[in-house]
């Protein structure tokens, strides 16, 4: 089976930086996806990493280790709308999406 | 363009009732699936279709069946609901044809069974 870990929640101040983590273990992989989430809302792509290295999007950065079978997504410049979930999902070796249960971002003024 | 609707938004369901849950996407994309999205355990597959005509089970197939008869519908059932399928279910659809290809997600659909 898959094992996608993340931190339930985090709480930071707005205009800071946030660095959300995920340590993956997977049969197979095939690059990793960063979703947000908003309350009430479907799921929305923000990043994905198939090789090592950063990738950035404007205030959006997402960080990939395969060795490690780590990520990491980095928040910065927070703004009140990114209060959020993040998900990070692994797409396995048969190309199917196995997602972590999400951490929830509250950003406070 | 809608991109990729559900219906119903909303629903209460009595246990032992058939229910199908509808998803019709507009993008061409080959791929199709659902998921359940429950507190705490995150969004779980429960079938998919790489593309028309073919079907397959996720993480949580059991009590649910699907099918895609075309490329733009894929409907979800369950035959007898049973109070353990409260969910918020999501559609979703993606072209299959590169590996960087992002997901797509429907509103979603809020199923309470009774």
């Amino acid at each position: 089976g898959q094992n996608i870990d993340q931190p339930t929640e985090m709480t930071a101040t707005e205009g800071a930086i946030v660095q959300i983590n995920c340590t993956y273990q997977t049969s197979g992989f095939n690059g990793l996806f960063w979703y947000q989430q908003h309350a009430g809302e479907a799921p929305t792509f923000l990043s994905y990493n198939v090789l090592d290295g950063l990738e950035e999007k404007g205030r959006f950065s997402s960080f990939l280790s395969r060795s490690k079978g780590y990520s990491y997504l980095l928040l910065k410049e927070l703004q009140m709308k990114d209060s959020a979930s993040y998900l990070c999902a692994v797409r396995d070796g048969d190309y199917k999406l196995s997602f972590g249960a999400g951490t929830t971002v509250t950003v406070r003024a | 363009i809608a991109g990729i609707t559900q219906a119903p938004t909303s629903q209460i369901l009595a246990a032992g009732r058939r229910m199908t849950l509808r998803c019709t996407q507009d993008m061409r994309h080959n791929a199709m699936y659902w998921y359940r999205q429950d507190l705490g355990l995150g969004l779980r597959l429960i079938h998919y279709s790489n593309t028309a005509g073919t079907t397959g089970k996720g993480e949580v197939p059991d009590g649910y069946s699907v099918s895609r008869a075309n490329t733009d519908d894929f409907p979800l059932t369950l035959a007898s609901a049973v109070p353990s399928q409260t969910s918020v279910y999501f559609c979703a659809s993606s072209d299959g044809g590169r590996g960087d290809d992002e997901q797509f997600f429907g509103p979603g659909t809020r199923l309470t069974v009774l």
